[in-house]
């Protein structure tokens, strides 16, 4: 059974940074590209990054990008994303999803429960 | 970017009922790029409907996806309790990945 389980969200002040993980199970990690999504309080869903399976290929929303830095661990079957200078707006649920494919593709075949980012003072 | 836009916002509708949730783009998608979501609070959204019209695995026949272009549906027939949820449609283009703002399906 694929599992997707982030943690480190909190609260952070603005202009602060937080470091989101991963821990990915019951597939062979190193051969998928994930992606972080994310979801802002009554709103709907926004992507912010992928990463290919071999770590080289990343991409992100212009909404985070120089800000956030994805990246993964394939010994540990774990995603990270870096996100530094936050802001309010980056204020969600940021989840985890997996691609079925080694490069970032169409779709997202399975997603984590989320975890929680307050951006405030 | 592509924006996609749902209709309507609400549904209410009877467990047994037919309920059909609209996703229009602002131009055109690909077909094989079109895919539908089903999220309930608190829990992980899970992928329904991949490249307009393929069912991902586990997936009920009463869900049932069509269209191309611009204009997109999903249709699920027969209400079952646990479809009561909200719904999303996503396309993806030049690597960015756009969601509709979502459909709920509420018991009335």
């Amino acid at each position: 059974e694929v599992q997707l389980l982030e943690s480190g969200g909190g609260l952070v002040q603005p202009g602060g940074s937080l470091r989101l993980s991963c821990v990915a199970s019951g597939f062979t990690f190193s051969s998928y590209a994930l992606s972080w999504v994310r979801q802002s309080p009554g709103k709907g869903l926004e992507w912010v990054s992928a990463i290919g399976a071999s770590t080289t290929r990343t991409n992100y929303a212009d909404s985070v990008k120089g800000r956030f830095t994805i990246s993964r661990d394939n010994s540990m079957n774990t995603l990270h994303l870096q996100m530094n200078s936050l802001r309010g707006e980056d204020t969600a649920v940021y989840y985890c999803a997996k691609h079925p494919t080694h490069v970032p593709s169409a779709y997202f075949d399975f997603w984590g429960q989320g975890t929680l980012v307050t951006v405030s003072s | 970017e592509i924006v996609l836009t749902q209709s309507p916002g609400t549904l209410s509708l009877s467990p047994g009922e037919s309920a059909t949730l609209s996703c229009r783009a602002s131009q055109s998608v690909s077909s094989s790029y079109l895919a539908w979501y089903q999220h309930k609070p608190g829990q992980a959204p899970r992928l329904l409907i991949s490249g307009t019209s393929s069912r991902a695995t586990g997936i009920p026949d009463r869900f049932s996806g069509s269209g191309s272009g611009t204009d997109f549906t999903l249709t699920i027939s027969r209400l079952e309790p646990e479809d009561f949820a909200v719904y999303y449609c996503q396309q993806y283009s030049a690597l960015t990945w756009t969601f509709g703002q979502g459909t709920k399906v509420e018991i009335k």
